[in-house]
């Protein structure tokens, strides 16, 4: 079955970098668009980022795009989020995210159980 | 970029069927069938239930569905159930010169 690991979370003082990682199973990693998606304490979800099947595309939401990084690795079937700058205002559960493919675009069939990043001095 | 704009809280009795909508604009929603919804039970990830508009995933009760109008999305749940108690939250794909995804504020669904 699809299982999809988030780890790296943590507390970091505002400015400071962190690195999360995702380790998925279950299916081919390298033939599926990944997602990051978060949710402050209390609200509702904001999509973060995407990387496609081969790493070749990246996009971001205008509120991480110059701090935040997603990248990928097919052999090893990790996908990360390098965090960089980082504002109370990126304190959240950070979920990963396998998109369905076959064109279903923005279909996110899968999702981790989270990891929580907390932004505070 | 705006949320789409969902009502933040429904409610209906068991048994009965409720709608949610979720309003975009002509650049979102209103420009490609990229709309997904999703439901989320509290401390929980959330859960794919509709794609492409009105698509379900395999094995998704046939209780939910989705359609399509212009600017505005929206989810259906007859035969409401106590465990459909969650909020759910309607996406779209949105390309303004770059790949973007958009949630919706989120609506909470009380099953009285």
């Amino acid at each position: 079955q699809v299982q999809l690991v988030e780890s790296g979370g943590g507390v970091v003082q505002p400015g400071r970098s962190l690195r999360l990682s995702c380790a998925a199973s279950g299916f081919t990693f390298s033939n599926y668009g990944m997602h990051w998606v978060r949710q402050a304490p209390g609200k509702g979800l904001e999509w973060v980022a995407v990387i496609s099947f081969d790493g070749s595309n990246k996009y971001y939401a205008d509120s991480v795009k110059g701090r935040f990084t997603i990248s990928r690795d097919n052999s090893k079937n990790t996908l990360s989020l390098q965090m960089n700058s980082l504002r109370a205002e990126d304190t959240a559960v950070y979920y990963c995210v396998k998109e369905s493919g076959d064109n279903h675009i923005a279909a996110l069939d899968y999702w981790g159980q989270g990891t929580l990043v907390t932004v505070s001095s | 970029q705006s949320a789409l704009t969902q009502p933040a809280s429904v409610s209906g009795s068991p048994g009965q069927s409720i709608t949610i909508s979720c309003t975009g604009t002509s650049t979102d929603i209103g420009g490609y069938n990229y709309v997904s919804w999703y439901q989320q039970h509290p401390g929980k990830a959330p859960k794919l239930i509709l794609y492409d508009a009105s698509k379900r995933p395999s094995g998704l009760s046939n209780r939910f569905s989705g359609s399509k109008s212009g600017n505005t999305a929206s989810l259906t749940i007859s035969g409401l159930q106590a465990e459909d108690e969650a909020d759910y939250y309607c996406t779209s794909y949105i390309n303004s010169g770059t790949f973007r995804v958009l949630f919706g504020g989120g609506t909470k669904l009380t099953v009285l």
